[in-house]
């Protein structure tokens, strides 16, 4: 079975600093999504960033990036340019591609919590 | 364009008692998938409807049961509730074929007392 495992369960940042969150993942499959969600207290789970496994080159988003590392089963994600708006908790989710009828179900780790202070 | 909605957004119920939570997809998503997280946890997936049929299921009992609508809306039913049924329900769309990641919904609080 597919775990995800978030080894940091709190994390700090001065505002406009960088921050890497961390996440590592287990599945036997070679073809397969990486997500980070970002759930404020609004309890909404956001998407971030969306990594394709098959793609070599790193997914990035405005002000977020991640570094993929396949054979690590590595995959952080990276905020510069930190924001008050950016304080959430922040989920690693793994998805397993879709089979027929079925859509790929996801799997999350525990989530970091992200402080932003000003 | 409306997002994922669920109904209520809390709800209290005693241990022994059913409850039935709603979801109204996307527009234009065909796919709902239920998550219970509990506090402190990440979400859990409970199970997937398509077509009106489930279609994946996660480590979770029969308590659990659900239904999809020709309109593509989904019900979650949990029966003779149990204090560790007390949770965040999040509700999850999308359309199969997509690849992409899915839309959620605000969640349903439920309180077990």
């Amino acid at each position: 079975a597919q775990t995800v495992t978030q080894s940091q369960p709190e994390m700090s940042v001065q505002e406009a600093e960088t921050v890497t969150l961390s996440c590592t993942y287990d599945t036997s499959e070679s073809d397969y999504y990486l997500f980070w969600y970002k759930q404020p207290p609004s309890r909404q789970m956001i998407l971030v960033i969306r990594q394709e496994a098959y793609k070599q080159q790193n997914a990035t988003e405005n002000r977020f990036s991640v570094n993929f590392q396949k054979a690590a089963k590595s995959f952080s994600l990276k905020i510069s340019d930190s924001q008050l708006g950016d304080a959430a908790m922040y989920f690693c989710a793994y998805r397993n591609r879709d089979r027929g009828s079925t859509l790929g179900r996801l799997y999350f780790g525990r989530g970091t919590q992200l402080t932003v202070w000003p | 364009d409306a997002g994922v909605t669920q109904s209520p957004t809390h709800l209290i119920k005693t241990r022994g008692q059913q409850v039935t939570l709603r979801c109204s997809p996307k527009s234009g998503h065909d796919t709902v998938s239920w998550y219970q997280q509990a506090l402190g946890q990440g979400p859990q997936f409970i199970f997937q409807y398509y077509e009106e049929e489930e279609r994946q299921r996660g480590n979770f009992p029969d308590r659990f049961s659900g239904h999809q609508f020709p309109n593509y809306s989904s019900e979650l039913n949990v029966n003779a509730l149990l204090l560790g049924d007390s949770a965040l329900y999040l509700c999850a769309s999308s359309f199969l074929g997509a690849g992409s990641g899915y839309t959620f919904g605000s969640g349903t609080r439920l309180t077990v007392v």
